[in-house]
């Protein structure tokens, strides 16, 4: 099975509009971390965003929150008043610990999601 | 600045040759990774390095090795027993102690490998 699903291999969100890019995990370590990558064309992959299991409030980074639905285990990117820089693509990533199969400081990643804003 | 350096940016080899592809972090990481990513797909894990002179397999090790003899370079060669080698390469770090979740991977900016 699947440790993160991506279910939009692509979106079309209009410029300065809000997009939502959604991930759904699989995990039964309790304590586990969830990234946001942002891969532009060049290929670097660029952190934007991290929701502990444990944390009570949604993370926010600037024009980037996470939707963090821990009992649907969902955590969902969104992304407000989009810009033309923010056609990528997107991934989801867990960590999870050693007892529950995560190597070492790995994460896990889903196939992508790729955004595409138009002006 | 600090960073990770993966050189070359793409790389063409002839089928059956061995291939090494560099990477270099100024970031004093203790842990570093090597990913494959394919068209299409995220990314997979083919081997990690918690500490210099030590290294684990990852997801998808076949035909692939490295080495770690210094905290700042994990180098991934690229043998000619894996069979499908063309492929975007990134090599990534972390601070990751054991037990901090919430330390990202920082990334280089990848090596484009195609094998003909």
């Amino acid at each position: 099975a699947q440790k993160i699903t991506q279910t939009q291999p692509g979106m079309f969100v209009q410029e300065k509009e809000a997009v939502t890019l959604d991930c759904t995990y699989d995990t039964s370590d309790p304590s586990y971390g969830l990234f946001w990558y942002k891969q532009p064309s060049s290929g670097e992959m660029i952190f934007l965003i991290y929701q502990g299991s444990y944390d009570q409030q949604n993370a926010t980074e600037g024009r980037y929150s996470l939707n963090f639905q821990k009992a649907r285990k969902s955590a969902n990117l969104v992304i407000s008043a989009s810009q033309l820089g923010d056609s990528a693509m997107y991934f989801c990533a867990m960590r999870e610990g050693l007892n529950y199969g995560g190597s070492q400081g790995n994460l896990i990643f889903g196939k992508g999601t790729k955004l595409s804003v138009k002006p | 600045d600090g960073g990770i350096t993966q050189s070359p940016k793409y790389l063409f080899r002839k089928e059956g040759q061995n291939v090494t592809l560099s990477c270099e972090q100024n970031l004093n990481h203790d842990a570093m990774y090597w990913y494959r990513q394919d068209p299409g797909q995220g990314l997979r894990l083919i081997y990690y390095s918690q500490i210099v002179n030590d290294f684990q397999k990852g997801d998808i090790a076949e035909g692939y090795s490295v080495s770690r003899e210094k905290k700042e370079s994990f180098p991934l060669t690229v043998t000619s027993a894996q069979k499908n080698p063309t492929a975007f390469y990134l090599c990534a770090s972390s601070t990751q102690p054991l037990g901090q979740r919430n330390s990202p991977l920082h990334f280089g900016n990848g090596t484009r490998l195609t094998v003909t």
